[in-house]
Formats: structure tokens, sequence, C-alpha cells
């Protein structure tokens, strides 16, 4: 079946602007997470959601971030006046909650950000 | 709290040797590990995962660890390298709270094949 989708696969945008990302998870899916990743390191984690609630918000680094999932399915994080700090790859997985693949993440491809 | 230490931030073997990566990690509780692999300009794919069944843990593509918890390291093998396997590997720590399982990930290790 399809995997996790997550558009636009680069978004380059001007230091200050406002930018959106958006993450269309595994049909059936109900938890959605949000990773960061800078240029040589590992995935942080941002933002975890339970269905429609943003059950864990502990890793958004400031209040410039913030995410919604208004159905339960897609999901999109959204950046106030970014700055060019911001620039990573954000990436989105799901995972199921029950079944054999439980605990078991599925990652999408990534939304590149260049922050000028 | 957890966390995954690498010990190798780059490895290089040729294609046909063994492949070792290592990885320790550190949890208050007892975790569930992964190792993901990332190819360039590509997703990360799960390589294999443990969770409190066999120590050994068989994965895709050839690759095996082995859980070790005196040590608590997890270390990934691989018998014999191909040109197909360079890429970036992190291994990931999670530990269920409250049904929440977010992933932590280690620095990577960037594994290149040599023919």
């Amino acid at each position: 079946g399809a995997g996790v989708s997550q558009t636009p696969s680069n978004k380059v945008t001007e230091k200050g602007k406002y930018v959106e990302l958006r993450c269309d998870p595994i049909s059936g899916h109900t938890a959605l997470y949000w990773y960061r990743q800078s240029l040589g390191q590992g995935p942080e984690f941002l933002i975890y959601f339970q269905g429609t609630g943003a059950a864990d918000d502990s890793g958004l680094p400031n209040d410039r971030f913030f995410a919604v999932r208004p159905e339960g399915s897609v999901s999109t994080l959204k950046i106030q006046r970014t700055e060019r700090g911001d620039s990573a790859v954000y990436l989105c997985a799901s995972s199921p909650t029950r079944g054999d693949k439980y605990n078991e993440q599925f990652f999408g491809p990534g939304t590149r950000l260049t922050v000028l | 709290a957890q966390s995954v230490t690498q010990l190798d931030s780059h490895v290089s073997v040729s294609e046909g040797t063994p492949v070792l990566l290592r990885c320790n990690y550190s949890s208050s509780y007892s975790p569930s590990l992964f190792w993901y692999v990332q190819h360039p300009n590509k997703g990360l794919q799960l390589l294999l995962k443990y969770t409190s069944a066999a120590t050994l843990v068989k994965g895709i593509n050839g690759f095996e660890a082995e859980f070790k918890k005196s040590e608590t390291s997890f270390h990934l093998t691989k018998p014999s390298a191909h040109m197909s396997d360079a890429a970036e590997y992190f291994c990931v720590v999670s530990v269920v709270v409250s049904g929440n399982t977010p992933l932590v990930f280690g620095k990577g290790t960037r594994l290149s094949v040599i023919a």
C-alpha cells in the first residue's frame, strides 16, 4: 500500500516568512510523529499526535512552531517567522497502535526546508 | 531518559568483508531498540528491531544485531558487505510511556563500501 507522503519535497523561503509542511500518514495509522534532522545529525523528535490531539509537543523548539491534525489523518507543521537555523529536513512518521507492527514507525521521505 | 551512542561516525569496508556498526544505549526502562538505514535522498527504512524477545535479531538485507544487556550494546553486523549497503545507519532507542513512543536517534554512522 501507499507509504507516508510529505509535501513539498523541497521548500526554499526567506527569513521571516511563514511555511507549512504537510504529512499524509499511512491509512489507519492513529499515531503520527514529526522529527527534524539537521545536517550531519540524527532526527530529533518534535511532536506526537494520537488521533487529532497533540499528546506530546515537548520537542517543539519554541512557540514559532505549531502542528495540527484536525481530522486525525493529515498533519500540517507550521513555522512562523522562519529563521536560518530552521533549515533542516523535516520528517514525518506514522505508526499503528495495535497489531504486530505496533511501536514501529514508518517514515516519509521528508521535506527539505531552506531558509535564506 | 534514554539515549544512544554510535561509536563510529564513519566506517569504511571492502566489498565482501564483514560489517560492524557499534551502538551503546542508555535507558531507565526496558527499551525497544532499532536500526534504521537512510540512503541518499531517500526516507528512513527500518532494518530490524528488538522488543524483548530473542536477543539476536535478524533484519532485512542480511543484517542482524545482538542485544547485550550486560554491555548495554546493540551492534549491527553483516557477514559480507555489498556496494548497495553504502548509506547512513542510525541506532535508535524507544521507551513506551503512556502510549507515546518517540524515537531517540544516535548521530549516525556513515558506511562506505569500497570495490
